[in-house]
């Protein structure tokens, strides 16, 4: 599976939107992106996946550019509930064993 | 919630003392992760099971670990003759199998502590 870089921390004022970006050059052309986050003493939590095109749902939207070299997570209106350590991660897809490798993600944190 | 129970949620323990882990899946799904996470690390692949065929483990998973998933349903997971270094969160997560991308639920957790 592809490695993929975060910054180690990012800020964000609640109510505006916070933009997580990361990189995965080495990106193949059967690997997803995945995102996943991490409330303090919880169990990582799915937020949203992409192989080409740019996703939405309700939690958070995915883009990812022309290249699939690097994408950037997007939660439009972050609440203080989203302070969390977000993970990015690529991953192929298809019928087999699919574990998921994690980094050291980004640790957002949402103020006031 | 997920959907994804672990028990217990804290285990302390002496060192070389035995512990066991539980974890209950979403029922539909057919495939089971067992992940351990160190402070200020992400969560590490330990094992993965098909139903109730273990098809995977780690090289982190020492000849003290062993999980099972009996049936296909819930799993387990020992670790005999506990040490400092296994404290740790252990995490289970589940997903249905198929084709393409299948994202994991992951459960809350159990944290072990040896002393």
């Amino acid at each position: 599976d592809a490695k993929t870089t975060q910054p180690t921390s990012m800020d964000c004022a609640e109510g505006r939107a916070a933009n997580l970006p990361c990189n995965h050059s080495t990106i193949s052309g059967n690997e997803y992106v995945y995102w996943y986050r991490q409330i303090h003493s919880q169990g990582p939590q799915y937020i949203i996946h992409g192989l080409k095109n740019n996703e939405t749902n309700e939690m958070a939207s995915l883009i990812i550019t022309e290249d699939r070299k690097s994408s950037t997570l997007i939660l439009p209106h972050a609440t203080l509930r989203d302070t969390a350590v977000y993970y990015c991660i690529v991953r192929v897809g298809g019928t087999g064993f699919q574990k998921l490798v994690f980094g050291t993600g980004t640790r957002l944190l949402v103020s006031p | 919630d997920t959907g994804v129970s672990q028990d217990p949620r804290h285990k302390i323990t002496k060192r070389g003392q035995n512990v066991t882990f539980r974890c209950d899946p979403i029922s539909e799904h057919n495939r089971l992760y067992w992940y351990r996470q160190t402070l200020g690390q992400g969560p590490e692949f330990l094992t993965y099971f098909q139903n109730e065929a273990q098809l995977e483990k780690s090289r982190l998973l020492s000849d003290r670990f062993s999980a099972e998933r009996p049936k296909g349903s819930f799993s387990t997971l020992e670790i005999q003759r506990t040490e400092q270094g296994d404290s740790a969160m252990y995490l289970c997560a589940s997903s249905l199998g198929g084709v393409g991308a299948r994202e994991q639920y992951f459960g809350p957790g159990t944290r072990l502590t040896v002393t």
